[in-house]
């Protein structure tokens, strides 16, 4: 199956800074999925994005499938925006997720 | 807010003991998820069900069981319980295919002591 690698594995940032998160998969996809779980564990879809770009605010996110890796950056970061980013992608009936992308935001 | 509902948020039991944990999907999604997070293992698929029925199984143990309702909410149960199967238990529905966008509830959290 299908595999999924972020980077890197923490991120500590100051308020204000801006960031961007890596997923690499082994193979080719037709959807990608980036979300955010926040402290309270809840998982947040932040993007469907199987190719391109899109943004929504201060974040935004772009595939390129031919070279398999996806890139989520965030903006003017804020505290609110800490958490563990994940990126998943689908591979034999099922949606395969990457370990993370740790991040806090530091007032 | 998903649109997914899951029920209790928190849940803790002992060894040998059995639970059901409840999710309602989205309005008119058909298809529905489940998944276990555990800090050594992270996000893992368990299994899915689309309109009453079995479509795919990941890692999901004998001692836990799954179904899907015909009104489209569903149950997972995990009975002989054990202390690794302590996690977050996500339930996530989408319209139809796993490769649609999948919408997550805000989980279950199991403590088994």
């Amino acid at each position: 199956g299908i595999q999924v690698e972020q980077s890197p594995p923490d991120l500590i940032l100051q308020e204000g800074a801006n960031s961007t998160l890596r997923c690499n998969f082994s193979d080719s996809v037709n959807n990608l999925q980036w979300f955010h779980q926040n402290p309270w564990g809840q998982l947040i879809n932040l993007f469907y994005i199987p190719s391109g770009t899109k943004q929504n605010g201060r974040l935004s996110a772009t595939t390129v499938a031919t070279e398999r890796y996806s890139l989520l950056y965030i903006s003017s970061s804020q505290t609110t925006d800490s958490g563990v980013y994940f990126c998943a992608a689908p591979s034999a009936q099922k949606l395969v997720f990457g370990q993370g992308t740790r991040l806090t935001i530091n007032p | 807010d998903s649109g997914v509902t899951q029920t209790p948020k928190h849940l803790i039991t002992a060894t040998g003991q059995r639970v059901t944990l409840r999710c309602s999907p989205r309005s008119g999604d058909l298809s529905v998820y489940w998944y276990q997070q555990s800090l050594d293992q992270g996000l893992q698929f368990l299994i899915q069900y689309y309109n009453g029925e079995e479509r795919a199984k990941g890692n999901i143990l004998e001692r836990f069981s799954a179904q899907q309702f015909p009104d489209l909410h569903s149950e997972l149960n995990l009975s002989s319980l054990e202390l690794g199967d302590s996690a977050l238990y996500f339930c996530a529905s989408s319209a139809s295919s796993f490769t649609d966008t999948q919408y997550f509830g805000p989980g279950t959290r199991l403590t088994v002591l």
